[in-house]
């Protein structure tokens, strides 16, 4: 069975322009979770999608935005970037209690 | 505000040798997680823990949870070298309110082990 998987894998953007960041939960998950994991600062919760809807959001700006589409696959937008956005951001799905994590993709703002 | 907070954050064992670590949290939960991160990587599920008193094992690893006391432990026996790694403890809080669904994590142990 397939895992979490996650593009791009690394990405490099310079301050101001957008990001965009893809993940696939596994088949049959509903549910698609997004952390920041930034240095010095721990593992943060973003966003929580269920079926299509936004459940959840952590305490983030607005500029932090994303979607789940029809296949439960999910984008995370970044706008505006700023140097204090490098980190790896992991993606997870789930389907009851347990949350998959995917590999990541490491975004890095210059 | 759920805090979750591991101790300790650094942990240098020598093999062969046992140690806990412990997870404490702050608010009602019967769901607590452990992971473990290898460097540059993402994190491996290790335990889920959903009730008070359940206490799983795998390999040198026993976790184990106390929803009362709001502590759960991870326990290392006979330490080897491929135990190294980062080790974050996380929880959801029980159903209700803001933080429901969200996994707030401890701020991890890294672990050494040296031979």
């Amino acid at each position: 069975e397939a895992g979490v998987t996650q593009s791009p894998t690394h990405l490099i953007k310079t301050r101001g322009q957008q990001a965009t960041l893809r993940c696939s939960p596994i088949s049959g998950h509903t549910s698609v979770y997004w952390y920041q994991q930034a240095l010095g600062l721990g593992l943060q919760f973003l966003l929580w999608y269920d079926e299509g809807e936004e459940r959840n959001r952590g305490n983030f700006p607005p500029r932090f935005s994303g979607r789940q589409f029809p296949n439960y696959s999910s984008e995370l937008n970044v706008n505006a970037l700023e140097l204090e956005d490098s980190a790896l951001y992991l993606c997870a799905s789930s389907q009851g209690d347990k949350q998959f994590f995917g590999p990541g993709t490491r975004l890095t703002v210059l | 505000e759920l805090k979750v907070e591991q101790n300790p954050l650094f942990l240098s064992m020598q093999e062969g040798k046992n140690y806990t670590i412990y997870c404490n949290y702050s608010t009602t939960s019967d769901r607590l997680y452990w992971y473990r991160q290898d460097p540059g990587k993402s994190l491996e599920s290790l335990f889920v823990l959903l009730s008070n008193g359940a206490v799983k094992q795998e390999g040198r690893l026993m976790a184990s949870l106390d929803t009362k006391a709001r502590l759960s432990t991870l326990h290392i026996t006979a330490a080897v070298h491929d135990l190294s790694a980062t080790y974050f403890c996380a929880v959801v809080p029980n159903a209700g309110g803001t933080s429901y669904g969200k996994l707030t994590f401890g701020q991890g142990t890294i672990l050494t082990v040296h031979p």
